[in-house]
């Protein structure tokens, strides 16, 4: 079966410091893989997704990047943090395949808290 | 682009009885599909259930059906028996079939269950 680890659950982090959140998928090959974030009590907003090793797709022009150095594993950075970057991020999988409904199967989240 | 509606910040219901959680989307396509996700209090993403556009037929898991009206592009979630661990935050999603990948999200209801 296919699980995702996502770490660390928690993080506290000064303005300015760097980020680095990881993100890493067992049993399946070549999953299509996102990056999203939630703020409290609030919808989810996607930041990145990828279809394949080296190709991220932004959706919002941020204080954010992604990388994809491995098939299986999905990595969301920052030089420096802003205090606006607090909030909830999710990472999450699914099959690659258009026209299949494949549902996103989700990590168990990261808090991020910038002081 | 697309975008999906959720008009119910909160909903309540008393336990062993049956609650709507309403969802509006706007898309210009016509092969898509729609899904309920579920967040407790733990903030992990679990799939409730899944909709594929072609399908007429209502999707139902065991307490847990939708009611699909492609024509007025509503998907709505019915909750029968409430029990107290239905309690948390609802988003409805919805996903091209043909053109990308990612997950569009509501807003999110948050539902509370009275025992």
């Amino acid at each position: 079966s296919q699980t995702i680890h996502q770490w660390p659950a928690t993080l506290v982090q000064p303005v300015g410091s760097p980020l680095s959140l990881e993100c890493t998928v067992e049993g399946t090959s070549n999953p299509n893989l996102y990056w999203y974030r939630q703020a409290a009590g609030r919808g989810l907003q996607l930041l990145f997704y990828s279809v394949g090793i080296g190709q991220i797709s932004s959706e919002v022009p941020q204080n954010l990047s992604a990388s994809r150095p491995q098939d299986r594993q999905f990595i969301l950075s920052s030089k420096k943090l802003l205090l606006s970057d607090s909030g909830f991020y999710l990472c999450a999988w699914s099959r690659v395949r258009l026209g299949v409904n494949s549902p996103l199967h989700f990590g168990n989240g990261t808090r991020l808290t910038v002081t | 682009a697309q975008t999906v509606t959720q008009s119910q910040p909160e909903m309540s219901v008393q336990e062993a009885e049956t609650v709507t959680l309403s969802c509006t989307y706007d898309t210009s396509e016509s092969d898509y599909y729609l899904f309920w996700y579920k967040q407790p209090p733990s903030r992990q993403m679990i799939l409730v259930i899944r909709q594929e556009a072609y399908k007429q037929q209502n999707a139902t898991e065991n307490r847990f059906s939708v009611n699909f009206q492609k024509a007025a592009k509503s998907f709505s979630l019915k909750i029968s028996d409430s029990q107290l661990g239905d309690a948390a935050m609802y988003f409805c999603a919805y996903r091209s079939a043909t053109s990308g990948s990612r997950l569009t999200f509501g807003e999110g209801t948050q539902l509370t269950v009275n025992p």
